[in-house]
Order: structure tokens, then C-alpha cells, then sequence
């Protein structure tokens, strides 16, 4: 088992450039979460995906945006990135049919650090 | 916004007990409280879960006051490698969370 999968591993984008993550979730997961992780803080909650729809979102601007596909992967876009845009992007996943009673994780990928220049 | 208060940092000495205490006061009743760490940047990994009783696996325990209210990740023996960031987090989601700070914990040789 693979695990969650984010690619790529590391980016570096110009101000103003749009960028695309993507994330594989664990084999039987069906939910995807996106964070962003600045330096020296803990995660931010971007949204969350589920069944090809944005189910919950944080405090975002909507120049965040995402995507699943039918095979429960997930894209997470940026566009026109600013220098505060520069973190490490976390992808979580879980089957979110397995929780009725909370008994269950999510798995975190290893994330893609993002550097906005 | 994170429901939770953390210390900032701790050490603990290797081969001790490591008590990583969390306060959570404003916990809802069909909140979980969880615990994850971080290692130098990599993604978060899962410890232990808990509602209301006390909670132990093959890395941590976790003792939950019975008011709920607070709430203490033990890890046993600690080792240099359980060096880390470590994150309590309430939630009744299981996907969406809140992140605070952390606890920046030092396992001294």
C-alpha cells in the first residue's frame, strides 16, 4: 500500500503563475483534504473533497481551488500565486464510508513545497 | 480557528515517559480529541484517537479527564526519534482539522 501520494515533490513558480498539486489518497479512501503549511506553523484546512464536490471549506480565497476525479485522486490549483503562497502543501485522506463511528484516521502524503519567487 | 492550547516546547530525557498535556475546554460532546506528529516537515502522522476513554496502542496512550476537558498523550519510552511537533486536534470529522502550534517536543540523549 502506497500510502497518500502527492505530486510533485518540490515547485518553483513566478508571482502571478497559476499551479496544479496533485494527490493520490490511500487504497480505500474516498475523501481527500488539502492543507497549507507556512513555515514554522501548523496546518491550515483548505477544503475538503468528496464524491467530486467541495464539501467543506476553510479560510481561503477562491483563487484556491480543486478537483477529484471519479478515481478519488484530487488536483489542488493556485492561481495567480503570491509570495505568501510559498508552504508546503499537505494532502490527507480517508474513507469517509468507514467513519459512522469515528473509528478510523486520516493518512497524511508528504506534501509538495511550494516557493513562490 | 484551533480549539486547543498546547506549551510551546518540551524535553524529555530518552528512555523516559514523555507527557504531552493538552487542554481542550470548549469541547463539544460528539468531538474526538486526536493526535498527530510531524517530523521535520514531513507530513503529519497519526498517533492515537480518543472520545472519552482512556486510549492506548502500540505508540501512545492517551488519558482524557473525565470532564473531558483535557486531555494527555503519553509516549512511554521516549527515543530520539520520537523528536518531533506534536499536535492535539478536537474535531467530529475525522478529515477536517484544525491545527494549532503544536508542542515542539526534544528527546535528549
Amino acid at each position: 500500500d502506497a500510502g497518500v501520494t502527492q505530486s510533485p515533490t518540490h515547485l518553483i513558480k513566478t508571482r502571478g503563475q497559476q499551479v496544479t498539486l496533485r494527490c493520490s489518497p490511500k487504497s480505500g479512501h474516498d475523501t481527500v483534504s488539502w492543507y497549507q503549511q507556512a513555515l514554522g506553523q501548523g496546518p491550515q484546512f483548505i477544503f475538503q473533497y468528496y464524491e467530486e464536490e467541495e464539501r467543506q471549506r476553510g479560510n481561503f480565497p477562491d483563487r484556491f481551488s480543486g478537483h477529484q476525479f471519479p478515481n478519488y485522486s484530487s488536483e489542488l490549483n493556485v492561481n495567480a500565486l503570491l509570495l505568501g503562497d510559498s508552504a508546503l502543501y499537505l494532502c490527507a485522506s480517508i474513507n469517509i464510508r468507514s467513519r459512522s463511528g469515528m473509528n478510523t484516521e486520516a493518512f497524511f502524503g508528504q506534501g509538495t513545497r511550494l516557493t513562490v519567487v | 480557528d484551533a480549539k486547543t492550547t498546547q506549551p510551546t516546547s518540551m524535553d524529555c530525557a530518552e528512555g523516559r515517559a514523555a507527557n504531552l498535556p493538552c487542554n481542550h475546554s470548549t469541547i463539544s460532546g460528539n468531538e474526538y480529541v486526536y493526535w498527530y506528529r510531524q517530523i521535520h516537515s514531513q507530513g503529519p502522522q497519526y498517533i492515537i484517537h480518543g472520545l472519552k476513554n482512556n486510549e492506548t496502542n502500540e505508540m501512545a496512550s492517551l488519558i482524557i479527564t473525565e470532564d473531558r476537558k483535557s486531555s494527555t498523550l503519553i509516549l512511554p519510552h521516549a527515543t530520539l526519534r520520537d523528536t518531533a511537533v506534536y499536535y492535539c486536534i478536537v474535531t467530529n470529522t475525522g478529515n477536517q482539522f484544525y491545527f494549532g502550534t503544536g508542542t515542539s517536543l526534544t528527546v535528549i540523549p
